[in-house]
């Protein structure tokens, strides 16, 4: 079964700083891909981030980077010169690729993100 | 852009009430997943179709929920009877195979 842990439920950084929100997860599937999804108070549930298990480069979107360490199945979503629009909650997600039954989307339970002015 | 788009975004009813949620995913997506929001249990999936076909509704409550595909323009997440615990922001993604899942914006239901 996977598993997806934010263990940090609420972070505070100052404007134009960096930020690195934590992500660990866990399967046993050779194929399988990560996401990061930011959801503001609004709502939406906005995709920011992709890494695929066999993406041999990090993966980067702007100032959204991801610290994808295999061995330690860690992917940390890494925010540079932070933003007060970045405030929000941010969701770690995996997803198998093996199997077409298992290719839901599974979230970790989020991190809440206060960019300080 | 393209969006999946849902409907209605909010919705008010009273117990016992049947509830639809509608979702129309983007053109050219063959996944659609159904994911219910809640404070205490996150973010939890309720039913997911590939090529319209349901994969996987194991998350879903058999005896109130039902979730169907009748084309690849819309998914419909049906409450029968409703219940002040199905109370939650009940959002619809689509994708394709090994991409992002893009969501709506969500239905807000309240169950008084």
């Amino acid at each position: 079964a996977q598993k997806i842990t934010q263990t940090q439920p609420g972070m505070f950084v100052q404007e134009k700083e960096a930020v690195t929100l934590d992500c660990t997860y866990d399967t046993s599937d050779p194929s399988y891909g990560l996401f990061w999804y930011k959801q503001p108070s609004s709502g939406e549930m906005i995709f920011l981030i992709y890494q695929g298990s066999y993406d041999q480069q990090n993966a980067t979107e702007g100032r959204y980077s991801l610290n994808f360490q295999k061995a330690r199945k860690s992917a940390n979503l890494v925010i540079s010169a932070s933003q007060l629009g970045d405030s929000a909650m941010y969701f770690c997600a995996m997803r198998d690729l093996t199997l077409d039954s298992a290719r839901q989307l599974t979230f970790g339970s989020g991190t809440q993100l206060t960019v300080l002015p | 852009d393209a969006r999946v788009t849902q409907t209605p975004r909010h919705k008010v009813t009273e117990m016992g009430q049947e509830v639809t949620m509608r979702c129309q995913p983007i053109l050219g997506h063959n996944t659609v997943f159904w994911y219910r929001q809640t404070m205490m249990q996150g973010l939890e999936l309720l039913a997911y179709f590939r090529n319209r076909a349901p994969l996987d509704d194991s998350g879903m409550p058999k005896d109130r929920f039902s979730a169907e595909m009748p084309d690849a323009t819309l998914a419909t997440l049906k409450i029968q009877p409703s219940e002040p615990r199905d109370s939650a922001v009940y959002f619809c993604a689509s994708g394709s195979d090994n991409s992002p899942l893009h969501f709506g914006n969500g239905t807000r239901l309240t169950v008084t």
